[in-house]
């Protein structure tokens, strides 16, 4: 198994543009999370997607941003527009209560840093 | 409000000694914490676990703790080895959601 992939690695845009960012989670798995990690905040939970259905978007900031899954092996996070402040890195995860549940199950792809200028 | 906090940004040891990690957390519904490990350029990666329902929990060289009246728990390493040179986090679920929230992370230095 690839794990979970992300892409691109490394996204640098300007301010007031769209930035898309991708993610495909681990075949089998049920649960997929959008994670932000910023200096000041650590590792914050945007969104996640159970089923491929949003079941808590609470961290996510500000209507700028939206995330989809159209399909279990495929999901999104969008901004637009981007702002200085959205620089951070942004990890998707995905797992299954059934597979590992004492560990949670939790398998983050290497993440996509994001810069705007 | 940072419900999982964890107040050193950064801890150096010399290797061979103990490396203890701190985290605290604000929540009484959170039931299971775990830690993470996380090294450059990749995404955390498990390490190991606690429920509730126990105070320790061992595995190999790491060892967390947890003070439920204190709700405060730690990751001791011995002996630290350089590999173990990463940044770690803390987290915490509980309730009836799956969703995991993490601690801003600590960055551990091993030196040889």
């Amino acid at each position: 198994d690839a794990g979970v992939i992300q892409s691109p690695r490394h996204e640098v845009t300007e301010m007031g543009q769209e930035v898309t960012l991708r993610c495909k989670p681990i075949s089998g798995h049920d649960y997929l999370f959008w994670y932000r990690q910023t200096m000041m905040r650590g590792l914050e939970l945007l969104i996640y997607f159970n089923n491929n259905v949003p079941i808590d978007d609470s961290g996510m900031p500000e209507d700028r941003f939206s995330a989809k899954m159209p399909n279990a092996s495929f999901s999104t996070l969008k901004i637009q527009p981007s702002e200085p402040r959205d620089s951070a890195v942004y990890f998707c995860a995905s797992s299954s209560k059934l597979i590992t549940p004492q560990d949670y199950g939790y398998t983050f792809g290497s993440g996509t840093r994001l810069t705007v200028v | 409000d940072q419900q999982v906090k964890q107040n050193s940004p950064s801890l150096s040891v010399q290797e061979g000694r103990i490396s203890i990690l701190n985290c605290d957390y604000t929540n009484s519904m959170f039931d299971y914490f775990l830690w993470y490990k996380k090294y450059p350029a990749e995404g955390p990666t498990f390490l190991i676990s606690i429920s509730s329902i126990k105070d320790k929990n061992e595995d190999g060289r790491f060892t967390v703790f947890l003070n439920k009246s204190a709700k405060h728990l730690s990751l001791h390493i011995v002996p630290s080895q350089p590999g173990d040179s990463a940044v770690y986090f803390c987290a915490a679920s509980g309730g009836s959601n799956y969703k995991l929230t993490f601690g801003k992370g600590t960055l551990l230095t091993v030196n040889p």
